[in-house]
């Protein structure tokens, strides 16, 4: 199957900086990407839309100003949480959609913001 | 819409059954499974495209319903690794919307 490499897999950050969080799919070329957050003991929560050379598109409730995507490549999505406060602390989770088949993840991002 | 799934946890001895549900409002376009285990990648289980359609491997078989908009899926005497949290994941054809999650527990 696909490869998604994504990276950092944890990090820890002081309130008020930024922390990039970078999605690559390796064997193939991504024209859109997922990214997901997830509170313990929560599902998994679709945040965004990657595109390619476009915008990204928010699902309703995610601040676009503070998750900010880029996807500047057909190999590389970005995602980057400015100002981080405590309550953005999760695990950020990227994936791939090929059409009729599995969703294949990136390896995951625990930020602790502290 | 996050479909729901039900039920929320199941604590099972090796060796005994579980079901587990999902419901969605409307007609997917697909459904997928997932078990994820604490701080990893959910991993795949399998996807149902059609409305009826039944598959499965090993001990872990799924079914969809004609309207697709129920989904079930079918763990058979199972194992300690079965323990986790699984979901379903709803897809529209545009993106990926998974379930509410059901913890599973196997014991000895």
């Amino acid at each position: 199957g696909a490869v998604v490499s994504q990276h950092p897999s944890w990090v820890i950050c002081k309130s008020g900086t930024s922390v990039k969080i970078e999605c690559r799919s390796l064997d193939f070329q991504a024209t859109t990407m997922f990214w997901y957050r997830q509170f313990p003991k929560q599902s998994l929560m679709l945040m965004a839309t990657s595109n390619e050379g476009s915008k990204a598109t928010y699902e309703q409730g995610v601040e676009k100003d503070k998750f900010l995507i880029n996807h500047a490549s057909l190999t590389l999505s970005t995602l980057t949480v400015t100002s981080a406060h405590p309550e953005d602390s999760s695990f950020y989770i990227c994936s791939a959609l090929p059409r009729n088949t599995e969703a294949f993840f990136g390896q995951g991002t625990r930020l602790t913001v502290v | 819409q996050q479909p729901v799934q039900s039920p929320q946890a199941v604590i099972l001895r090796e060796g005994e059954d579980a079901v587990i549900n999902c419901s969605s409002s409307k007609a997917l376009y697909s459904v997928h499974w997932y078990r994820q285990k604490h701080g990893e990648a959910p991993v795949f289980l399998m996807i149902l495209l059609k409305g009826g359609e039944q598959k499965g491997h090993d001990k872990i078989s799924a079914s969809f319903n004609e309207k697709k908009q129920q989904s079930s899926l079918y763990l058979t005497a199972s194992q300690l690794s079965y323990s986790g949290t699984y979901f379903c994941g709803a897809d529209n054809t545009d993106k990926l919307i998974f379930g509410t999650g059901t913890r599973l527990q196997v014991f000895p």
